[in-house]
């Protein structure tokens, strides 16, 4: 069975400083992963994709992933984070098939001014 | 705007009582899903649907009832047995036609809590 890891529930990071948020995965196939936000009250909104293949996703609003086969992890990053980036953020694998989306249990990014 | 939509926003149920939550969407999506939300546990599945009248129990499904008559529509309900209904609720749909690797969208969730 597919599984995603956050392993931090809280990231602090000042305006202008580049931002991480980590995850790691375990599929028994070929990996489908996916970086969510979501806003307070609100419902989840799609952020980017792992592309087969293309090892750096960029995605909405300035956010980029890099996806690493040997280490099983697809890790959130932006150059400058914004106060206004500040939100939960999800990690989620599907490995094939129709399947529903497995996601991890978010990471709460506080961007401090 | 193709979207989906969730109602009510704000719930509440009285000790007993079976409510139900719906959930509609416009984007001609075959698969439809009910996730719960609480506070540092992530989204659970609760029931999936991946055409008209079929469905499946997710991780989460005891207390929860779920339908599927037509392809917009995935109505939840929340019945009497499930004894910790207080939570966010989220419904997505998603599409395979064009593969494995396409997102599901989400609706803004229903809030419910106990009277």
């Amino acid at each position: 069975a597919q599984s995603v890891a956050q392993p931090e529930d809280q990231v602090n990071v000042a305006e202008g400083n580049p931002l991480t948020v980590k995850c790691t995965y375990s599929v028994s196939g070929n990996p489908y992963l996916f970086w969510y936000v979501q806003y307070p009250n609100r419902g989840l909104q799609f952020l980017l994709k792992y592309i087969t293949g293309d090892n750096l996703v960029k995605g909405s609003y300035g956010f980029e992933a890099e996806f690493n086969k040997s280490q099983t992890s697809f890790h959130l990053k932006k150059p400058s984070a914004l106060v206004s980036d500040s939100a939960l953020y999800f990690c989620a694998v599907r490995d094939g098939g129709n399947t529903p989306l497995v996601f991890g249990k978010g990471t709460r990014l506080s961007v401090i001014a | 705007d193709g979207g989906i939509t969730q109602s009510p926003k704000y719930l509440f149920r009285k000790e007993g009582q079976n409510v139900t939550l719906s959930c509609e969407q416009n984007l001609n999506h075959d698969a439809m899903y009910w996730y719960r939300q609480d506070p540092g546990q992530g989204l659970r599945l609760i029931y999936y649907s991946q055409i008209v009248n079929d469905f499946q129990k997710g991780d989460i499904a005891e207390g929860y009832s779920v339908s599927r008559e037509k392809k917009e529509s995935f109505p939840l309900t929340v019945t009497s047995a499930q004894k910790n209904p207080t939570a966010f609720y989220l419904c997505a749909s998603s599409t395979y036609h064009r593969g494995y690797n396409q997102p599901q969208h989400f609706g803004d969730g229903t809030r419910l809590s106990i009277l």
